[in-house]
């Protein structure tokens, strides 16, 4: 089965300019997660998806943050403009949540780095 | 809404010796209990998990943990730690429906030898 796929793994910008993160969740999965995670801390919820409908964005910065996931399948995460505190792991994850599975699991995640 | 307090940032132990990683929680819901590592420049990847039940579960690589609800918490236990244990754990809650996943600041497990 394949994994969770994250991409670009990496990616540095300059503050202001705009970066987009791409995530392929594992196929049948229709929950989807998108994470931030600083240096040293635990991983935050930004936003999380039931199929293509959002059920809880209530830690994504709107002002500056968007997501969609079209067709319910893959996802696209976009910071316009960054600023220096968005460095961190940007990590997604995808959970079907059925009464098998309960668990979440983890791509490898995008490092930002903001200059 | 869920939250996930671990009490340890970081936990230094010698090599064969046992380790506890400790988890508070609370919520104003059942919950799932979990816990994860991450190693390196990994990503994050489930050690075990607490659906209902036994209130001892057990996980991969010899770690086991216990749900208390009376004391909402999920401490993280190893009898014996090896070097190759050195990572960071994150304990998590989320809803019975798997809504709001939320992580702990984690604990770095340090094994020395």
């Amino acid at each position: 089965e394949a994994g969770v796929a994250q991409s670009p793994r990496y990616k540095i910008i300059e503050k202001r300019q705009s970066v987009a993160f791409w995530c392929n969740p594992i196929s049948g999965h229709a929950t989807l997660y998108w994470y931030q995670q600083i240096l040293g801390q635990g991983p935050k919820l930004l936003i999380q998806f039931q199929n293509n409908g959002v059920v809880d964005d209530s830690q994504l910065p709107k002002d500056r943050f968007s997501a969609e996931r079209l067709k319910g399948v893959d996802s696209t995460l976009k910071i316009q403009p960054a600023k220096l505190e968005d460095s961190a792991v940007y990590l997604c994850a995808s959970s079907s949540f059925s009464r098998v599975n309960t668990e979440a699991f983890f791509g490898q995640g995008t490092r930002l780095t903001v200059v | 809404a869920q939250s996930v307090t671990q009490l340890d940032s970081q936990v230094p132990v010698f090599e064969e010796a046992p380790v506890e990683l400790r988890c508070n929680y609370s919520s104003s819901v059942s919950v799932y209990l979990f816990w994860y590592v991450q190693y390196p420049n990994q990503g994050l990847q489930l050690l075990l998990k607490y659906l209902s039940g036994s209130t001892l579960v057990k996980g991969i690589n010899g770690f086991e943990a216990e749900f208390n609800k009376s004391q909402t918490s999920f401490h993280l236990r190893k009898p014996s730690v090896h070097i190759s244990d050195t990572a960071e754990y994150f304990c998590a809650v989320s809803d019975v429906n798997g809504n709001k996943l939320v992580f702990g600041a984690g604990t770095i497990l340090r094994v020395k030898s």
